[in-house]
């Protein structure tokens, strides 16, 4: 049993490329999230999923995107990359949804916009 | 919108000396989660609080919820350097799958 996995580790992009940052996990979990947590801060949330086919805003969603075509993997792209998206960024995945059970996060993808 | 507050934001105490950081929301909360992150590392659960007045420990550990349900407090006796990391509370208002987390309180562990 995985959990929660994300890939890639560390990524380097110039400003205005395009990158899908990965996660899947194994845990048949419905409910996903993706979370960016700047430095010395808390973490925000970006999006979340509540099931396959079934994407919603998080409190900062703006030059993201997500998809959930299948329980095991939630996705996140980012359109036009920007030094503001210079983050490290963190999905999460719980079987009953935040309000009532325990996110699990992956280890994070450290992402560098230059 | 739902502001969850922390404090203090860094603390450094002696090996053996306690620790307590505080969360307050601007509204009302469903439950509060506590999670804490080692440098460099990701998030991991340590519990969550539903009941108004709630206290619940853990070894060295007691969490609570305040009677208003919109503050915690997390307190750690004795404190060993594998506490070491950031504390992070995260509240959640209602039925929605939104959670606000507040900005973590690091703890420094000096031997």
């Amino acid at each position: 049993n995985a959990g929660v996995t994300q890939t890639p580790k560390f990524r380097i992009l110039k400003i205005g490329q395009s990158m899908t940052l990965q996660c899947a996990q194994d845990m048949n979990h419905n409910y996903m999230y993706w979370y960016r947590q700047d430095p010395g801060m808390g973490l925000k949330l970006i999006y979340y999923s509540v099931g396959a086919g079934i994407t919603d805003k998080g409190e900062v969603p703006n030059g993201y995107n997500v998809s959930r075509s299948t329980t095991e993997d939630f996705p996140l792209r980012l359109e036009l990359a920007a030094p503001s998206q210079t983050s490290v960024y963190f999905c999460a995945s719980s079987y009953a949804g935040a309000s009532t059970d325990t996110q699990y996060f992956g280890p994070g993808t450290r992402l560098t916009v230059l | 919108g739902q502001q969850v507050m922390q404090i203090p934001q860094y603390q450094h105490v002696q090996e053996g000396e306690d620790f307590t950081t505080y969360c307050n929301s601007s509204t009302t909360l469903s439950n509060i989660q506590w999670y804490k992150q080692r440098p460099g590392g990701h998030p991991v659960f340590l519990i969550q609080l539903v009941k108004s007045g709630e206290v619940k420990k853990q070894k060295r550990l007691t969490f609570q919820f305040g009677e208003a349900k919109k503050n915690s407090s997390l307190h750690i006796t004795a404190t060993q350097t594998t506490d070491v990391g950031t504390y992070f509370c995260a509240g959640i208002s209602g039925g929605y799958q939104k959670v606000t987390f507040g900005i973590g309180t690091k703890l420094q562990v000096i031997p």
